[in-house]
């Protein structure tokens, strides 16, 4: 059964940059996508974006947009987000999953990683 | 973007009872709706997906329903370790949003 494990905590100052790994073990990304996702303090569940690599697949949200990388190393099944220009609003957990999609299309999210939190403060 | 609306935002229960969420998208999302579970400290739990359909290893006594725009997530037999927070998701189309949860608290 595949696992998804997520780099450390990062500590970052305004203004700068983090860059947080998600690592496939007992298992391949191939054939299925990753999604992250993020929790702020005292708030609710945040889609970040989505990356497909068998597919060349990549959105973002919205709020993300221009800030937000996702890239994919599928030799070492190891997906990244990057995100630059931090704020203190962007202080939250971020989470990978594996975007599982079926035959007809349907995707959800069936695999976390433990979460990676991302402190931003000067 | 597609809205996604819980209700209620949080409920007080008590070990037994019977508890159901509903979630509304503010268009049609067909089936493609998914449910979470999340406690504080842990990452969240994929418990119904495309619905209707239980995830492997997730206790019976959680069930989905609905299509269009209107859906329910129900509890029957509400157990301790049922006490969390649970968030709609939809994958219709990207951004994927989630409605803003439901605390299910102990009474």
């Amino acid at each position: 059964q595949v696992q998804l494990v997520q780099s450390g905590a990062e500590v970052r100052k305004p203004g700068s940059s983090v860059k947080v790994s998600c690592k496939a073990s007992g298992g391949t990304l191939s054939g299925s996508g990753i999604s992250w996702v993020r929790q702020a303090p005292g708030q609710g569940l945040e889609w970040v974006g989505l990356i497909i690599p068998i597919f060349g697949t990549i959105n973002y949200a919205q709020n993300f947009q221009g800030r937000v990388t996702l890239t994919a190393d599928e030799s070492t099944n190891t997906v990244y987000m990057e995100l630059s220009s931090l704020r203190s609003d962007d202080t939250a957990v971020y989470f990978c999953a594996r975007a599982f999609y079926d035959s007809r299309d349907y995707y959800y999210m069936d695999v976390w990683g433990q979460g990676t939190t991302v402190a931003v403060s000067s | 973007d597609i809205q996604m609306t819980q209700s209620p935002s949080s409920l007080s229960a008590s070990v037994g009872d019977k508890v159901t969420i509903t979630c509304r998208a503010s268009q049609t999302i067909s089936s493609y709706l998914n449910w979470y579970q999340h406690k504080p400290g842990k990452a969240p739990k994929l418990l119904i997906y495309v619905a209707s359909n239980l995830q492997s290893g997730v206790p019976s006594r959680f069930s989905g329903s609905g299509s269009g725009t209107h859906f329910t997530l129900t509890i029957t037999s509400l157990q301790p370790e049922d006490f969390a927070t649970y968030y709609c998701q939809q994958s219709y189309t990207t951004p994927w949003t989630f409605g803003q949860g439901t605390k299910v608290e102990i009474k």
